[in-house]
């Protein structure tokens, strides 16, 4: 069972289009995590959200934490091939333990 | 820096076999997790090392345990392996430093186990 539930699974677009994924959990996190995977890879740290309502930009990617700090979502804008991988959020206890979601699988084609 | 490496990349193993797997993390990093991943449940906490004490644990049974080395390096052991067991393999190391804030974990390419 999932504590962190993501939506969609899969998300195919073509380049240019925008994107959101969502990630949303029943549970409180003191921080949560966006990791993108790609095939062969480990999961890479994109960012970390700490406080509720908290919003990120980094270049064409906005990641926002809810007020509540149980969701958030990753949007994309002007999608591009290279943003192809797979997209998973991670909440972090108070411990620092963190729970995955399964993760949003993204294909961007040219 | 040079990142976590994991060895071996990919492993084919038979029921009831054990295997056993390694994670060199980064230079200076004190903290060692595993993960295991499939296409199903995603990303499975197995445990966490921290100067060679594990300090997390995950909802695996005993079949799964880990130690740390004095350098940081930490190995996974499987033991009596069932189908099910067939999954990418994931270490991750941190700093983990203390204060404030979360800990970045920075993960390794992974082993693929294949039980058969």
């Amino acid at each position: 069972t999932q504590l962190l539930e993501q939506s969609p699974q899969f998300l195919s677009i073509q380049e240019g289009e925008n994107l959101t994924v969502y990630c949303n959990s029943s549970s409180v996190f003191s921080s949560l995590q966006w990791y993108r995977q790609e095939p062969g890879e480990g999961p890479v740290l994109l960012v970390t959200v700490v406080t509720g309502g908290e919003v990120k930009k980094l270049k064409r990617l906005t990641f926002q934490f809810g007020d509540a700090r149980k969701d958030s979502s990753l949007h994309i804008t002007a999608a591009q091939p290279g943003d192809t991988g797979l997209y998973l959020c991670a909440g972090a206890d108070s411990w620092g333990k963190l729970q995955f979601g399964a993760g949003t699988q993204v294909v961007v084609t040219p | 820096k040079a990142g976590v490496t994991q060895t071996p990349r990919y492993l084919i193993k038979t029921r009831g076999q054990q295997v056993t797997l390694s994670c060199s993390p980064i230079s200076g990093h004190r903290s060692v997790s595993w993960y295991q991943q499939t296409p199903g449940q995603g990303l499975q906490f197995l445990f966490e090392y921290f100067s060679e004490t594990q300090r997390n644990k995950g909802n695996f049974p005993g079949r799964f345990s880990g130690r740390q080395f004095s350098n940081s390096r930490s190995e996974m052991n499987v033991s009596t392996l069932e189908l099910g067991d067939s999954a990418l393999y994931l270490c991750a190391s941190s700093l983990s430093a203390g204060g404030a804030g979360p800990d970045t974990q920075y993960f390794g390419p992974g082993t693929r186990l294949t039980v058969l």
